[in-house]
């Protein structure tokens, strides 16, 4: 039971480049997030998806866009990536998102901008 | 509005003894919380949730919580710490019925000593 995969693990980046973080759940949850978590800072949401063709902006998202591709894929894009970037950046999805249903989070992605 | 607060950063409690992880939350309406445990280089699990009825939770792995609305508590307990507990723990609140997602505590580091 795979739950939430994403890829990569880890990625090193220099300032202005671009990536796209992946993520996918075998969960059929209706509802995916990304969350970056800094020291002392707990997670912060960047953007969310309630369900398969919507996406909405959460507490930080300046910087990323976000595309829904299916029920299954969430992926997250950082354009031109700067150094307050570095962080680790965390999927989750869940059945609903205005329910009381847990979230289910993936390993993380571990990224580093020089 | 909503908010959470968890008052330390670090706990550290001796094996067999008894735990308290703290959390206090500020919302607008009647809150839906949650427990979260993080293990190294790992995702977050649920560990257990409050949305109504009982004040006292029980959930995984022997944790409990007790939900008080006067004191706008909801503290993480476990009646004989482990040295496996040892992760960092992550307080959740939302509002039901809202559309506002989930917003997440700073986190406390809990440490049992062996």
């Amino acid at each position: 039971n795979a739950g939430v995969t994403q890829t990569p693990k880890f990625q090193v980046l220099k300032t202005g480049q671009s990536m796209t973080l992946q993520c996918a759940q075998d969960m059929n949850h209706n509802s995916m997030y990304w969350y970056r978590q800094d020291p002392g800072m707990g997670l912060r949401l960047i953007y969310y998806s309630a369900s398969e063709g919507t996406t909405d902006k959460g507490e930080v998202p300046n910087g990323y866009n976000v595309s829904r591709l299916n029920k299954r894929e969430f992926s997250l894009r950082l354009e031109s990536a700067a150094p307050s970037q570095t962080s680790v950046y965390f999927c989750a999805s869940s059945e609903e998102g205005v329910s009381n249903q847990p979230q289910h989070f993936g390993d993380g992605t571990r990224l580093s901008i020089l | 509005a909503q908010s959470v607060a968890q008052p330390e950063d670090q706990v550290n409690v001796a094996e067999g003894n008894p735990l308290t992880v703290k959390c206090t939350y500020s919302v607008s309406g009647n809150p839906y919380l949650f427990w979260y445990v993080q293990y190294p280089n790992r995702g977050l699990q649920f560990l257990l949730k409050y949305i109504t009825g009982d004040n006292l939770v029980k959930g995984s792995y022997g944790f409990e919580a007790e939900f008080n609305k006067s004191q706008t508590s909801f503290h993480l307990k476990k009646p004989s710490a482990l040295v496996s507990d040892s992760a960092l723990y992550f307080c959740a609140v939302r509002v039901s019925g809202s559309a506002r997602q989930l917003t997440f505590g700073s986190g406390t580091q809990l440490t049992v000593l062996p």
